[in-house]
């Protein structure tokens, strides 16, 4: 109930492509998702978030899909850049703002020259 | 404005000893977070203050571990009879803790511990 299921666990593009993470859910109390970026030796970074009251998201180079249905939602990075090879992470909280986050198992992108 | 800063970078003790990570979250944040993340794994969370109390510590995975936040600012993680398989990188992060709104959590840059 309280999973986050992320995947793929590695990726890796060519720069101006646009790399995919996909996300699935359980419980459906959560109503808050986020994607972290995460450089070596670094703490996680908040990239974008959205509610599960709208189906997509933009903040730049980067939107956020959301199916509530389905319980999925992904994020694409447009025109991806190799300042982009990091680690991301999708998340959820619960309802009631300070909330613990539950975040997924990562995945390594890597974006070529 | 600082962000969150945790002290020390990296920690090696022994199996058995006793540590001690400390958090400053950033000033004014009412809500403080510790999380641990494994090697090639998302953090897991541990336990969450609000002001100085726990509202939280579900994920603390045994009575080796405790946290406190005296003052309801600074916050220490504690680690009994530490084990091998309590190397991690230790996450504190903090948020305002507003009833409602994002609540973005800010991450500092963790603990490394190595218990040999």
């Amino acid at each position: 109930q309280q999973q986050v299921k992320q995947s793929p666990q590695s990726l890796i593009v060519q720069k101006g492509g646009i790399p995919i993470i996909n996300c699935a859910y359980e419980n459906t109390a959560f109503d808050y998702f986020p994607w972290y970026q995460q450089f070596p030796g670094k703490g996680p970074a908040l990239l974008i978030a959205i509610r599960p009251d709208v189906s997509e998201k933009k903040e730049g180079r980067f939107t956020i899909s959301f199916n509530k249905s389905a319980k999925q939602f992904s994020l694409h990075i447009m025109d991806s850049q190799p300042g982009d090879s990091a680690t991301y992470f999708c998340a959820a909280r619960g309802a009631g703002g300070a909330q613990k986050l539950v975040f997924g198992q990562g995945t390594r992108l890597t974006i070529n020259p | 404005g600082a962000g969150v800063s945790q002290t020390p970078s990296n920690k090696v003790t022994e199996k058995g000893k006793y540590v001690e990570l400390r958090c400053d979250p950033i000033s004014g944040h009412t809500a403080l977070y510790w999380y641990r993340q494994s090697l090639g794994q998302g953090p897991e969370f541990l336990i969450y203050f609000q002001g100085t109390g726990a509202a939280d510590d579900s994920g603390l995975p045994n009575d080796r571990f405790f946290a406190v936040r005296p003052e309801g600012s600074v916050s220490t993680l504690k680690i009994q009879r530490t084990e091998r398989g309590d190397s991690a990188v230790y996450l504190c992060a903090s948020s305002q803790g507003l009833a409602g709104g994002r609540n973005e959590q800010f991450f500092g840059p963790g603990t490394r511990l190595t218990v040999l």
